[in-house]
């Protein structure tokens, strides 16, 4: 059973780029959620995903972006990219019925150095 | 606002050592508290959880106590093994049913010798 995967596991843009990370939820997960990582800090709620419809957002930017498909992977985007942007991008799904309940499943993440 | 406030690290500990991560935290309400494990190479993992006063949460040897009366989610465990060895996040989600964001602390990096 895989987990919760993420593509690509590192890339390198410069600033101004823009970047589109990819998350294919645990099998059976309905919700999918993504936070940012700084070096040396913890998570960062982004925004949440469910039924294709952000259900709530962090305090982040509108350059942040994402999207949810009906098979339940999610897309975040990042425009106009930013030094500060340089980070560990995590996504995490949950159970079906649990998306409030804080019990997260999580990806490995995806790399982002921003030059 | 929520917020977390863990321990600052690195903890180094030899096997078999007693080992405390202290972690506080400040919400209105009545948040639900967390510990995630982040093993090397790993994606964060739930270790515990407690969603009222006074629960006790425990897995794997590890355990925390929800103290309202002074806000606090301290982990331990008795005896460590180098396999423990991890980053260890306190985390807390905000009471109110339509709330689903995570507040998590900076982390604590724990060090197990043999």
């Amino acid at each position: 059973d895989a987990g919760v995967t993420q593509s690509p596991t590192h890339l390198i843009k410069t600033r101004g780029q823009q970047v589109t990370l990819r998350c294919s939820p645990k099998s059976g997960h309905d919700t999918v959620s993504w936070y940012q990582q700084a070096l040396g800090q913890g998570p960062q709620f982004i925004f949440q995903y469910y039924e294709e419809e952000e259900r709530q957002r962090g305090n982040f930017p509108d350059r942040f972006s994402g999207h949810q498909f009906p098979n339940y992977s999610s897309e975040l985007n990042v425009n106009a990219l930013l030094l500060g942007d340089s980070a560990l991008y995590l996504c995490a799904s949950t159970i079906p019925g649990t998306g409030a309940s804080g019990e997260l499943f999580f990806g490995e993440g995806s790399r982002l150095t921003v030059l | 606002g929520n917020s977390v406030t863990q321990m600052e690290g690195p903890v180094t500990l030899s096997e078999e050592a007693f080992l405390t991560i202290n972690c506080t935290y400040t919400a209105t309400g009545y948040p639900s508290l967390f510990w995630y494990v982040q093993y090397p190479g790993e994606g964060l993992q739930l270790l515990l959880k407690a969603t009222k006063a006074d629960d006790k949460g425990s897995n794997k040897g590890f355990e925390a106590t929800y103290r309202k009366e002074t806000t606090s989610f301290h982990l331990e465990k008795g005896s460590v093994q180098v396999s423990d060895s991890a980053v260890y996040f306190c985390a807390l989600l905000g009471s109110g049913g339509s709330n689903y964001k995570l507040t998590f602390g900076k982390g604590t990096l724990l060090t197990v010798n043999p």
